[in-house]
């Protein structure tokens, strides 16, 4: 079955600073990828995916993610954090072989003014 | 996207009562899901919820206990019965567009409270 691993519990960064949350998975072929946040009180809002193709993927609010094979990593980053990116964020993956996604845990993301 | 609705929003129902959760989703959709989300934690899928037959449950849930229905392409419900205080969660339906490539839309949530 797939797993996915998010290591940090929060991740706090300065506003306008990098932000990257951590993200490593296990399956039993290739995977697809998801990133998806929570804002408080809301349902999850889908970011990005990886699929197939190049491993930088850009999503919704200045969001991109890096697929790394051999270090089976799917690592969230944006360049410049916004106070508004305060949410808590779950990677997500899927096995080609059935319907199911696989969420971490969370990270709990708080952007310091 | 698609636009997902959850119906209720919120409850607090008393131990040994159910409760049916709708979800109702403005286009025809591929696959329905429902997921857990406990207090703090992640989503745990509960079944995926297949037009016209059985649900297919995951490990650990039943059919007699978190009985789901989806009668069209549209609208699924799941009633999560004979409650108890460890039912307290939010119960998210999910779904997934034709051409959507495996992206899942989650609606917005019921936060269930037993007392």
């Amino acid at each position: 079955a797939q797993s996915v691993a998010q290591p940090e519990d929060q991740v706090n960064v300065a506003e306008g600073n990098p932000l990257t949350v951590k993200c490593t998975y296990s399956v039993s072929g290739n995977p697809y990828l998801f990133w998806y946040v929570q804002y408080p009180n809301r349902g999850l809002q889908f970011l990005l995916k990886y699929i197939t193709g190049d491993n930088l993927v850009k999503g919704s609010y200045g969001f991109e993610a890096e697929f790394n094979k051999s270090q089976t990593s799917f690592h969230l980053k944006k360049p410049s954090a916004l106070v508004s990116d305060s949410a808590l964020y779950f990677c997500a993956v899927r096995d080609l072989g059935n319907n199911r996604l696989a969420f971490g845990k969370g990270n709990q993301v708080v952007v310091i003014p | 996207s698609a636009v997902i609705s959850q119906k209720p929003s919120r409850d607090i129902c008393q131990r040994g009562t159910s409760l049916t959760i709708q979800c109702q989703v403005d286009s025809q959709v591929t696959m329905m899901f429902w997921y857990r989300q406990q207090p703090g934690q992640s989503l745990t899928l509960i079944a995926t919820a297949n037009q016209g037959s059985e649900a297919t449950y995951e490990s650990g849930f039943v059919i007699d206990k978190f009985p789901i229905s989806r009668p069209n392409l549209t609208f699924s419900t799941l009633t999560v019965s004979n409650m108890s205080p460890e039912d307290s969660s939010i119960y998210l339906c999910s779904v997934e567009l034709e051409g959507s490539s495996y992206e899942q839309y989650f609606g917005p949530g019921t936060r269930l409270t037993v007392t």
